[in-house]
């Protein structure tokens, strides 16, 4: 068990409409991180966080944002998800190496 | 600029080769890690292999080994007696900085390695 879940695993949303995805970890790490996987670019940082409400932008921030109440919850949110952020969503914990979560496939019609 | 690039899109090996997949990396900074990473079809992202700058040895870890050639800033990954089951996406990684701090990975491209029997 890696200690770290993703929900939901599928989602398909309408343009426009506002998405939610939730990251969530047991095993009481500092560091989490959303990551967006599309082909061709491997996987890009969205958001990260070091702590309880200390978040900060990664390379791929725009239309999104974060946030993190509770040590084991990240959440990832689309303000108003648009075609281009359909992709593949992975949330990672830092530990002595990075875990990854199983990834959430959204896409946005 | 990019900073980790994985030249080969994609790659066909016959069963029981050694396959070797590239990786070169760009930082100015004299700390990083560099990581390789195996994903599957089923979408996971499972972690092979880890080496550090300051690492004076290749690290190996089982079939996987990482040809580790700091002056040309590459971190190679190779599998010895390739099986069908390595037929995946492989991608490199790198970490900078060893202050304690987020420390966020970059990814290259990945290059989708299959295994033909």
């Amino acid at each position: 068990d890696a200690g770290i879940t993703q929900s939901p695993r599928h989602k398909v949303t309408e343009t426009g409409t506002p998405v939610t995805l939730r990251c969530h970890q047991t095993e009481n790490h500092r560091y989490m991180y959303w990551y967006r996987q599309d082909p061709g670019h491997g996987l890009r940082l969205i958001h990260y966080s070091y702590g309880v409400k200390d978040t900060d932008k990664g390379e791929v921030s725009d239309g999104y944002s974060v946030s993190r109440s509770k040590t084991e919850d990240f959440l990832l949110t689309l303000e108003s998800a648009t075609s281009s952020q359909t992709s593949v969503y992975f949330c990672a914990i830092r530990g002595t190496d990075y875990t990854f979560g199983s990834g959430t496939r959204l896409t946005v019609v | 600029a990019q900073k980790i690039t994985q030249t080969q899109p994609g790659m066909f090996v016959q069963e029981k080769e050694a396959v070797t997949l590239d990786c070169t990396y760009d930082t100015s900074d004299p700390s990083y890690g560099l990581f390789w990473y195996k994903q599957p079809s089923s979408g996971e992202m499972i972690f092979l292999i880890y080496q550090g700058s300051y690492d004076q040895q290749n690290a190996t870890e089982g079939r996987y080994s990482l040809n580790f050639q700091k002056a040309r800033k590459s971190a190679n990954l190779v599998i010895s007696a390739s099986q069908l089951g390595d037929s995946a996406m492989y991608f490199c990684a790198m970490r900078e900085g060893i202050i304690q701090g987020a420390q966020k990975l970059v990814f290259g491209q990945g290059t989708r390695l299959t295994i033909n029997p």
